[in-house]
């Protein structure tokens, strides 16, 4: 099965307000890292975390590799934040796995 | 700002033909992948290379072979197309440490069609 879960795979958010995004682990990985695809396609890392919490701007990602999961917090969302996020972890050294991703729709 | 760079971007051709997918980085990192985009857009790792040593294989057809002449570049062979080849292929670079991968960077993408 799926060792990355991601959830939800769709979410509509009006501008000004926020969400969560969620990746599940069936096993314990060292590290997560969260992309957003840009508007040419390229995959730009917003994240990598091996443990605890970080911050950037309206965007917050935590990781708890004990209970096997990472979130992505958005707030303040921003009609620019809509597109497709990726969550993808480290299973060892040389192997990242990604969820299915989750398209995000900023509405105004 | 890229650093990550892939060549072709687009290529067509037909079933039974040879493709070669070239990438270069200049992060100076140790690790290179190649990952396989479907038509559902799933993310998948095809190989990884640690210092031109092919590290993660992850039962890719054996049409496909990847080539590294030093840990800067990473190219991506595939010797007769199949329909289901078509995809857009990833390449990523990573600096790897205390063992975990590191940060992953990526390419623009080569996308391929099978006619």
């Amino acid at each position: 099965g799926d060792q990355v879960e991601q959830s939800p795979s769709a979410l509509s958010l009006h501008e000004g307000t926020g969400s969560a995004l969620r990746c599940n682990f069936t096993t314990t990985m060292r590290a997560v890292q969260w992309f957003r695809k840009n508007s040419r396609g390229s995959l730009i890392n917003l994240f990598y975390l091996a443990s605890g919490t970080k911050e950037n701007g309206r965007l917050k990602s935590a990781f708890d590799s004990k209970e096997r999961y990472s979130t992505l917090h958005i707030r303040d969302a921003q009609l620019e934040d809509s597109g497709t996020y990726f969550c993808a972890a480290d299973t060892n050294a040389y192997k990242v796995i990604f969820g299915k991703g989750t398209h995000l729709h900023v509405l105004p | 700002e890229t650093a990550v760079f892939q060549t072709p971007n687009y290529h067509v051709t037909q079933v039974g033909n040879e493709v070669s997918f070239n990438c270069k980085q200049t992060l100076g990192h140790d690790t290179m992948y190649w990952y396989k985009q479907d038509s559902k857009k799933l993310l998948k790792i095809m190989f990884s290379y640690n210092n031109k040593q092919l590290i993660v294989n992850e039962t890719v057809p054996r049409r496909f072979s990847p080539q590294s002449s030093d840990k800067a570049h990473l190219n991506l062979r595939i010797k007769s197309v199949e329909p289901e080849d078509s995809a857009v292929y990833l390449c990523a670079s990573s600096p790897n440490w205390g063992g975990n991968t590191g940060q992953l960077y990526f390419g623009e993408g080569s996308k391929l069609t099978v006619l």
